[in-house]
């Protein structure tokens, strides 16, 4: 089975370009995840989709940062005008729906370099 | 909300060391607790989880048990390898919440 496709795996852009980040969940997950990963702040969670709707998005550290899930299998994260301390691993992920005993499955993460 | 607190890093030990990494958790509800790892240039991977009290995971001879009575949930291997070398996370999930995670440890085994 697939696992949770994000694409790109790489990204250097430029201060003031928009960058455009995907997710492909797993299929029949119900619970989407994006996170951002940094030295000095660790793993954050930006923001949480269940069944689409986004039910936590207090992690979306500004305005020039959002998300959208226009279906099940497909999710963006956006960051317009980007800035060089937007550097950062952002890692997509899901789970299925349910308990809290299910395991959150992550993608491979994409890289992204701000310049 | 909850929360988990982990044992910072880094951590260097010897192959065949006995690690322990400590993770303790604030919750209001009754969490899942998990440990996951995360490999060089890599996502997160589940290692282990512990759905209810006294549970105890285990995967890959890593064993961690889930104490209510001290709210923590320690990651302990009797004889770590190279090949353990990697950054661990404590998370928990309460029913209908998301996941948080600790802040990571950088476990580095030398032969």
């Amino acid at each position: 089975d697939a696992g949770v496709i994000q694409s790109p795996r790489h990204e250097v852009t430029e201060m003031g370009q928009e960058v455009t980040l995907r997710c492909k969940p797993i299929s029949g997950h119900n619970s989407l995840f994006w996170y951002r990963q940094t030295m000095m702040r660790g793993l954050e969670l930006l923001i949480y989709f269940n069944n689409n709707v986004p039910i936590d998005d207090s992690g979306m550290p500004e305005d020039r940062f959002s998300a959208k899930m226009p279906n099940a299998s497909f999710s963006t994260l956006k960051i317009q005008p980007s800035e060089p301390r937007d550097s950062a691993v952002y890692f997509c992920a899901s789970r299925p729906d349910g308990n809290s005993g299910n395991t959150i499955y992550f993608g491979e993460g994409s890289w992204l370099t701000v310049v | 909300g909850d929360s988990v607190t982990q044992m910072e890093g880094p951590v260097t030990l010897s192959e065949e060391a006995f690690l322990t990494i400590n993770c303790t958790y604030t919750a209001t509800g009754y969490p899942s607790l998990f440990w996951y790892v995360q490999y060089p240039g890599e996502g997160l991977q589940l290692l282990l989880k512990a759905t209810k009290a006294d549970d105890k995971g285990s995967n890959k001879g890593f064993e961690a048990t889930y104490r209510k009575e001290t709210t923590s949930f320690h990651l302990e291997k009797g004889s770590v390898q190279v090949s353990d070398s990697a950054v661990y996370f404590c998370a928990l999930s309460d029913p209908g919440n998301d996941m948080r995670f600790g802040a990571g440890t950088r476990l580095t085994v030398k032969p």
